[in-house]
């Protein structure tokens, strides 16, 4: 069936690293892809996202490339702060049924 | 099994009427549970989160009056749409996250649709 896989967390990094969490999918017919951001205490909030093949999503510094030879999704940040410290989701969404799939979380620590 | 339910899963009314969904933690107390609406084909887009024993915070932009929220207990949270419109209809989620876990527990949905 649909799936979403995420790299397991926590993720610990220090200020100004680079920053990847992987994430591959698996799906019948043509996804669109998310990543969303939890903040301690927050609800989801929609991050970026890429609805067809070769897409780049970006925001905040953030970006994830929409790769359909290899089903992944990878997010990526050049340098991270202190305030990206949240838990990031990876989703698809199946345009036929409009039904989202989240992966598991991945939980990143940024130390000062 | 599911952690999280929703009911119903799918309902149809007219406009003007009100339309209650039920939102449980089956495996968890949850103090917090978020609620969602997915417009066709797009992301979710977080309405409000409801706590335990106080008042939903709701995001900039929606309706407070109209997208009523109740946390009654440890393990169900409502969100009752007032008035329901055509513009109304969407697909309502439901979620929760168990102290200390990153994983969010999502409930199945609801999908309403106001004629």
């Amino acid at each position: 069936g649909d799936s979403v896989t995420q790299m397991e967390g926590p993720v610990t990094l220090s200020e100004e690293a680079f920053l990847t969490i992987n994430c591959t999918y698996t799906a019948t017919g043509y996804p669109s892809l998310f990543w969303y951001v939890q903040y301690p205490g927050e609800g989801l909030q929609l991050l970026l996202k890429a609805t067809k093949a070769d897409d780049k999503g970006s925001n905040k510094g953030f970006e994830a490339t929409y790769r359909k030879e290899t089903t992944s999704f990878h997010l990526e940040k050049g340098s991270v702060q202190v305030s990206d410290s949240a838990v990031y989701f990876c989703a698809l969404i199946i345009v036929r049924d409009d039904k989202i799939i989240f992966g598991k979380g991945t939980r990143l620590h940024i130390l000062p | 099994g599911a952690v999280v339910s929703q009911h119903p899963s799918r309902v149809i009314c007219k406009s003007g009427t009100s339309v209650k969904i039920e939102c449980r933690s089956l495996d968890f107390q949850a103090t917090t549970m978020f609620w969602y609406r997915q417009f066709p084909k797009q992301s979710l887009m977080l309405m409000a989160t409801s706590n335990e024993g106080s008042k939903a915070t709701y995001e900039q932009g929606v309706e407070k009056d109209k997208f009523l929220i109740n946390h009654a207990s440890l393990t169900l949270s409502t969100l009752t749409v007032t008035s329901a419109h055509p513009e109304d209809s969407s697909f309502y989620i439901c979620s929760t996250q168990d102290t200390g876990q990153e994983t969010q527990y999502f409930g199945p949905g609801t999908r309403l649709l106001v004629l």
